[in-house]
């Protein structure tokens, strides 16, 4: 299979604290995107890294890619109620589409 | 701009009917997307257009589905005969020329009883 798999497939913590979210995958990819999905919405495009880059920011989000280990992480810093939400990456295949992983919920407790 | 517009945004039919579910993309937008979601399979890629052309609709689950893209601001994905194992948020999704960042609608949620 193309799709990534997420892990945890679950993760609760505190307001403020770090939140830390990996994605393994099996293909070579070009790039690798992460998405948000709030409960009962569509996905939010967060941030994509090509494969080329080792990191990336935007905000309080952080995102790296290690080819040879065919993995992402997504840290999201100083977390906050409004984080709680399912996190998913997503890579490419051969034409433009992306396959999505089956996603870590993140619960941010206030 | 909108963005991506789905409906309807729920849809419940009995087995056996035909349902269609209907999005518009955002304008200049050259790819569309169609996904599946489940509790069980996750996000399923069941199709996808560039300029209208499908190109891969390899992830159609059966001959039961078909999608069409008339033109650049409408597509249709169309099941017929339903069963209630199609069950599912259904999501379109397009992105522009360079094909990165999608943009997902807010999904139609299908129940086939």
């Amino acid at each position: 299979s193309q799709q990534g798999e997420e892990d945890p497939q679950a993760l609760s913590i505190q307001e403020g604290e770090n939140a830390t979210m990996n994605c393994s995958y099996k293909t070579s990819i070009n790039n690798l995107q992460w998405y948000r999905q709030n409960s009962g919405r569509g996905l939010v495009h967060l941030i994509l890294i090509r494969s080329n880059e080792r990191e990336k920011h935007s905000g309080r989000l952080r995102v790296t890619l290690d080819t040879s280990k065919k993995s992402s992480s997504l840290l999201i810093t100083a977390s906050r109620a409004a984080d709680t939400a399912s996190y998913f990456c997503a890579t490419d295949g051969t034409g433009n589409q992306f396959y999505f992983g089956t996603g870590t919920s993140l619960t941010v407790i206030p | 701009d909108a963005g991506v517009i789905q409906s309807p945004r729920h849809e419940v039919t009995e087995m056996g009917q035909e349902v269609t579910l209907r999005c518009k993309p955002i304008s200049g937008h050259d790819y569309l997307f169609w996904y599946r979601q489940t509790m069980m399979r996750g996000l399923e890629l069941l199709i996808y257009f560039n300029n209208n052309v499908p190109i891969d609709d390899s992830g159609m689950p059966e001959d039961r589905f078909s999608a069409k893209m008339p033109n650049a601001s409408f597509s249709t994905l169309k099941i017929q005969p339903s069963e209630p194992r199609d069950s599912a948020v259904y999501f379109c999704a397009s992105s522009p020329p360079g094909g990165v960042g999608y943009t997902f609608g807010s999904g139609t949620r299908l129940t086939v009883v």
